[in-house]
């Protein structure tokens, strides 16, 4: 079965410094990743994929097969990134449905 | 809708009652998905639909939770007999066809037992 990690639970960083929230997971095939971020009072929302290799708000993920990461990275960070980080897993392959599997969760607080 | 759309979003009942989640997905979504989401945890399977069809409950945590979607749209999780550690956000999401494509959330519904 696979698992996501999350190893740190909050994250405080300063307006402009960078920031990094880290994942690893378990799974013997190739999975399809996910960073998911629930803004106070709002929903859970997609905030990147791996597979879409593109930038959301500056954030940027890098899948590292032989360590088996997922982690997102912002050079600059900025107050309004303070949130609730999710990365998740979906299993790749035909018989998928999607069904996502989540890490615990890390909060980050940018400080001014 | 705009979005997936969940009621109530609160909800406090007392240990033994019965309970029902409504969630309305996202107008033309195939997959619905169910996850609950205790206190600091994240959101973990409950039960999975392709239109009318449910094709997995394995995260269905005892025989006293039971999810219908009869008419392939709007989705219903009952839970009979609460228990306090049915306490939980009950999060609702759907898909376009399921597989790797991004899910869309509800805010949820925060059940409470007292």
């Amino acid at each position: 079965a696979q698992r996501v990690t999350q190893p740190e639970k909050l994250l405080s960083v300063f307006k402009g410094a960078p920031v990094e929230l880290k994942c690893n997971y378990s799974y013997s095939g190739s999975p399809e990743l996910f960073w998911y971020v629930q803004y106070s009072r709002q929903r859970l929302q997609l905030l990147l994929r791996h597979i879409s290799r593109e930038s959301i708000k500056g954030f940027t993920a890098d899948l590292n097969k032989g360590e088996t990461s997922f982690h997102l990275k912002k050079p600059f960070a900025q107050e309004e990134d303070s949130a609730m980080y999710y990365c998740a897993l979906i299993p790749a392959g035909g018989t998928s449905y999607g069904k996502l599997t989540f890490g615990q969760g890390t909060i980050l607080t940018v400080h001014p | 809708g705009a979005g997936v759309s969940q009621s109530p979003r609160y909800k406090v009942a007392k240990r033994g009652q019965d309970v029902a989640l409504r969630c309305d997905p996202i107008s033309g979504h195939v997959s619905l998905f169910w996850y609950q989401q205790a206190l600091g945890q994240g959101p973990e399977f409950l039960t999975y639909f392709q239109n009318e069809a449910q094709l997995d409950k394995s995260g269905l945590p005892s025989d006293r939770f039971f999810a219908e979607r009869p008419e392939g749209s709007v989705s219903t999780l009952k839970i009979q007999r609460t228990q306090q550690e049915d306490s939980a956000v009950y999060l609702c999401a759907s898909s376009p066809w399921g597989g790797e494509q991004p899910q869309h959330f509800g805010d949820g519904t925060r059940l409470s037992i007292l």
